[in-house]
């Protein structure tokens, strides 16, 4: 069964504190694995699709990264407002819907 | 460029009445739309998708419906509220069925009490 899983449920980061947030999954023949960022009582907010493995995309303080099993989002020297729920999600392989991972909660202190 | 709107924002329910869920997009002709339903500490649940007017799919069978009456809105109803529909529900549109990512409403919380 296709799975997405990510890891760590939470994450506490002070200000400034680099980290990563990852996102594994076992489906077949990925074919786009995306990122969004959820703040609390909102919709999720879409970041990144990543295609294919070695592939990279950034944005501010956010790096995401894509091999053949799994996906890191960098969070480089964060800030308070990088404090968010991230998710990942990919087609099934067998469907075009899309597996959300259960999310990474980071809450970055000053 | 697109906009996707949702509305009530919130919402507060007795069990056993109706519920209709309102989603609108704007900016782009033909989305494929979905309703999500995310409960307190879980993932997104698909509930439906919508190809196109009046074409709705159903991924989990339950007191809820959905219908598309137009190429842009999407409805989300129940004649009957359960304790258990309660949640947080999201409307989320894609430029094509397959491989491409989805962009989310704001959400309407929703609790049946």
């Amino acid at each position: 069964e296709d799975q997405v899983t990510q890891s760590p449920e939470a994450l506490r980061l002070q200000e400034g504190e680099s980290s990563s947030l990852n996102c594994s999954y076992t489906v077949s023949g990925l074919r786009g694995l995306f990122w969004y960022r959820q703040d609390p009582g909102k919709g999720p907010e879409f970041l990144f699709t990543l295609y294919s493995a070695g592939e990279e995309k950034e944005k501010e303080r956010l790096k995401a990264t894509l091999t053949k099993k799994e996906s890191f989002l960098h969070i480089t020297a964060p800030k308070p407002e990088d404090s968010a729920t991230y998710l990942c999600a990919v087609p099934p392989s067998n469907d075009y819907k899309l597996s959300f991972g259960a999310g990474t909660t980071v809450t970055v202190r000053a | 460029s697109q906009t996707i709107h949702q509305w009530p924002a919130t919402l507060v329910q007795p069990v056993g009445s109706p519920l209709s869920l309102e989603c609108t997009v704007e900016g782009t002709s033909n989305p494929n739309l979905y309703w999500y339903r995310q409960a307190a500490g879980r993932g997104l649940q698909l509930l439906f998708y919508s190809v196109g007017i009046g074409q709705i799919s159903s991924e989990v069978p339950q007191n809820l419906s959905a219908s598309r009456p137009q190429d842009r809105q999407f409805i989300l109803s129940s004649k009957k509220l359960l304790l258990s529909d309660s949640g947080f529900y999201l409307c989320a549109w894609s430029w094509e069925l397959s491989y491409n990512e989805q962009f989310f409403g704001p959400g309407t919380r929703l609790t049946v009490l």
